[in-house]
């Protein structure tokens, strides 16, 4: 089974430009979860996706932050404009059910995107 | 708020040294608790789930316990191989979303 596919690998951006990171899930699952990973620290989740649909956005900056997950499958998340603070591994994940999940679902990383602000 | 903290951040073992990490967590109703293993320049690869007090599970070297407060990582004999950050996250019933602690680095000398 193919598992979470991210691109690019690496991004090295100036200050106020703007980048672009792609997810593909692992397939048949319905929830795909954007994260933000900073040297020595936990991931920390941006937004979460229910299919087509957003779950929880509560932790992403709207102001310079955007994701879309359209046709219910691939991901885009998008910053314009960059500021040094963004440089951050970001993850994404997928998981079969998400909150329809009885207990709890298992959540499959991606190898993740090292984004370095200049 | 739903809490994790991860002990020690870092550990340095002899080959076949056993040792244990722990997560203590504070969440409203505990859903689930999530032991993750991330290598350097990768994204964390999935461990186990744990779901009540009491649970054990176990992968090879590796054996994860729950309690009411706090789980644990047990490593023993470990290899070089075994180095790595071990990640602990838990999902409460108050929220959708995991909450992931700062991590353990662990580091397996030959």
């Amino acid at each position: 089974e193919a598992g979470v596919a991210q691109s690019p690998r690496y991004k090295i951006i100036e200050k106020r430009q703007s980048v672009a990171f792609w997810c593909n899930p692992i397939s048949g699952h319905a929830t795909l979860y954007w994260y933000q990973q900073i040297l020595g620290q936990g991931p920390k989740l941006l937004i979460q996706f229910q299919n087509n649909g957003v779950v929880d956005d509560s932790q992403l900056p709207k102001d310079r932050f955007s994701a879309e997950r359209l046709k219910g499958v691939d991901s885009t998340l998008k910053i314009q404009p960059a500021k040094l603070e963004d440089s951050a591994v970001y993850l994404c994940a997928s998981s079969l059910e998400g909150r329809l999940a009885a207990t709890t679902d298992t959540q499959y990383f991606g190898p993740g995107t090292r984004l370095t602000v200049l | 708020e739903d809490q994790v903290t991860q002990s020690p951040e870092a550990l340095r073992l002899q080959e076949g040294e056993s040792s244990s990490l722990n997560c203590s967590y504070t969440v409203s109703g505990l859903r689930g608790l999530f032991w993750y293993r991330q290598d350097p320049g990768k994204g964390p690869e999935f461990l186990f789930t744990l779901y009540s007090a009491g649970e054990e599970k176990e992968k090879e070297r590796l054996k994860a316990t729950l309690t009411k407060k706090e789980s644990f990582l047990h490593i023993t004999a470990p290899k070089p191989e075994d180095s790595a950050t071990y990640l602990c996250a838990v999902h409460s019933d108050s929220s959708y979303k995991l909450i992931f602690g700062s991590g353990t680095r662990l580091l397996v000398r030959p």
